[in-house]
């Protein structure tokens, strides 16, 4: 099975200060990447996918951007955050192949003050 | 009305009872349903997948889809404590990867 890794666990920031958020990913090849974010009593929201190297959708427009600059990393970014984009990040894949289930990595809390 | 409806409970329940978590959904093209377990601060961890209509057992864990009434289940038997969770039901349609999340229902087992 997959593995996701994602670091840090844990980030506090100030507002307006850059954001980079790492994602790898092990056990497989060519898969899709998402970037959710997760408030709490809001679920999960999807903000980026990506469905290859260099390909990047974006599903809410925002102040974050993401990159997939090799075929298992994904990155979030921001160049000035906001307080709003406090939140839980969760990196997740899914194997193209087939009719799979999504993984999901750890999480990223993320605290802009 | 959203595409997947859960109720974010919590539900509490004590140890040893049956638990049914339930979603309800509107897309009828949904025909992967999946399952996940969250814990505090963790990210989420597949519990069950399913993609017919029926039920799928695995352990102390039960899934239910009944795609003519648009309504999964999750049940949970011989709660423990250490099952005090947030579940997530997940679905998507066949040939897309992207998925819809219910909110998440907030379980709480007590010794």
């Amino acid at each position: 099975s997959q593995t996701i890794h994602q670091w840090p666990a844990t980030l506090v920031q100030p507002v307006g200060s850059p954001l980079s958020l790492e994602c790898t990913v092990e056990g497989t090849s060519n898969p899709n990447l998402y970037w959710y974010r997760q408030a709490a009593g809001r679920g999960l929201q999807l903000l980026f996918y990506s469905v290859g190297i260099g390909q990047i959708s974006s599903e809410v427009p925002q102040n974050l951007s993401a990159s997939r600059p090799q075929d298992r990393q994904f990155i979030l970014s921001s160049k000035k955050l906001l307080l709003s984009d406090s939140g839980f990040y969760l990196c997740a894949s899914h194997t193209r192949q087939g009719n799979t289930e999504a993984f999901f990595g750890q999480g990223t809390r993320l605290t802009v003050v | 009305q959203k595409e997947v409806e859960q109720d974010p409970g919590p539900l509490s329940v004590p140890e040893g009872a049956i638990v049914s978590l339930n979603c309800t959904y509107s897309n009828s093209a949904f025909q992967y349903f999946m399952w996940y377990r969250q814990y505090s601060r963790k990210g989420p961890e597949l519990l069950m997948y399913t993609y017919s209509s029926g039920n799928k057992e695995d352990g102390r864990f039960t899934a239910q889809v009944d795609k003519s009434s648009k309504y999964i289940s999750l049940f949970i038997r011989d709660s423990q404590p250490s099952d005090s969770a947030t579940y997530l039901c997940a679905m998507r349609v066949s040939g897309y990867s992207t998925l819809t999340f219910g909110k998440g229902t907030m379980l709480l087992v007590s010794p």
